[in-house]
């Protein structure tokens, strides 16, 4: 099946510093995915859609200077958490759809993200 | 907003007894998915419905979406220790398609 990486798959920062987090579809070409978050024992929200060569689409209450979204090609997506704070600790997932209007979406391992 | 909701939020079950998890949407969806996620992992596909009443099976597991394709049901027969997990329904819906996720049900199997 197709198979989705998230890299890194842990990470600790300080208060107030960017973390970039990486989506790759390592078998397939992907003109969008997207991106979740996840806190302890609770549903996935989507954060935003990442479209590739165009911008991001957020979901609403979700800080797009904040969560910047990057598509770079059709088989990256990146999310920057800028000037990350402890309420922005949590589990993030990207998913991905094999095809282009495919309704299937293979999701990433997941980032846990721990801010200091 | 949209809201998908599952019910129950948890369930102990002995193993061997019938599970049932049930997920209603607040507005009608253009198809639904069902999610496991076992503890420290991701989601993992399980099926999707697509046509209103549409019953799917998968070995233990049966699928149902509901004639008004607001609601969604999965039942897993003769549960076993390996269907521990989060089950999450996540409907489709809007205008670009949206996926909501439901607030999922913790099953744990009791040997």
């Amino acid at each position: 099946g197709a198979v989705v990486s998230q890299h890194p798959s842990r990470v600790i920062c300080k208060s107030g510093t960017s973390v970039k987090i990486e989506c790759r579809s390592l078998d397939f070409q992907a003109t969008t995915m997207f991106w979740y978050r996840q806190f302890p024992k609770q549903s996935l929200m989507l954060m935003a859609t990442s479209n590739e060569g165009s911008k991001a689409t957020y979901e609403q209450g979700v800080e797009k200077d904040k969560f910047l979204i990057n598509h770079a090609s059709l088989t990256l997506s990146t999310l920057t958490v800028t000037s990350a704070h402890p309420e922005d600790s949590s589990f993030y997932i990207c998913s991905a759809g094999l095809l282009a209007g495919e309704e299937t979406q293979y999701f990433g391992p997941g980032t846990r993200l721990l801010v200091l | 907003g949209q809201q998908v909701m599952q019910i129950p939020q948890y369930q102990h079950v002995q193993e061997g007894e019938d599970f049932t998890t049930y997920c209603n949407s607040s507005t009608t969806l253009s198809n639904i998915q069902w999610y496991k996620q076992r503890p420290g992992g991701h989601p993992v596909f399980l099926i999707q419905l697509v046509k209103s009443g549409e019953v799917k099976k998968q070995k233990r597991l049966t699928f149902q979406f509901g004639e008004a394709k607001k609601n969604s049901s999965l039942h897993i027969t003769a549960t076993q220790t390996t269907d521990v997990g989060t089950y999450f329904c996540a409907g489709r819906s809007g205008g670009y398609q949206k996926v909501t996720f439901g607030t999922g049900t913790k099953l744990q199997v009791i040997p």
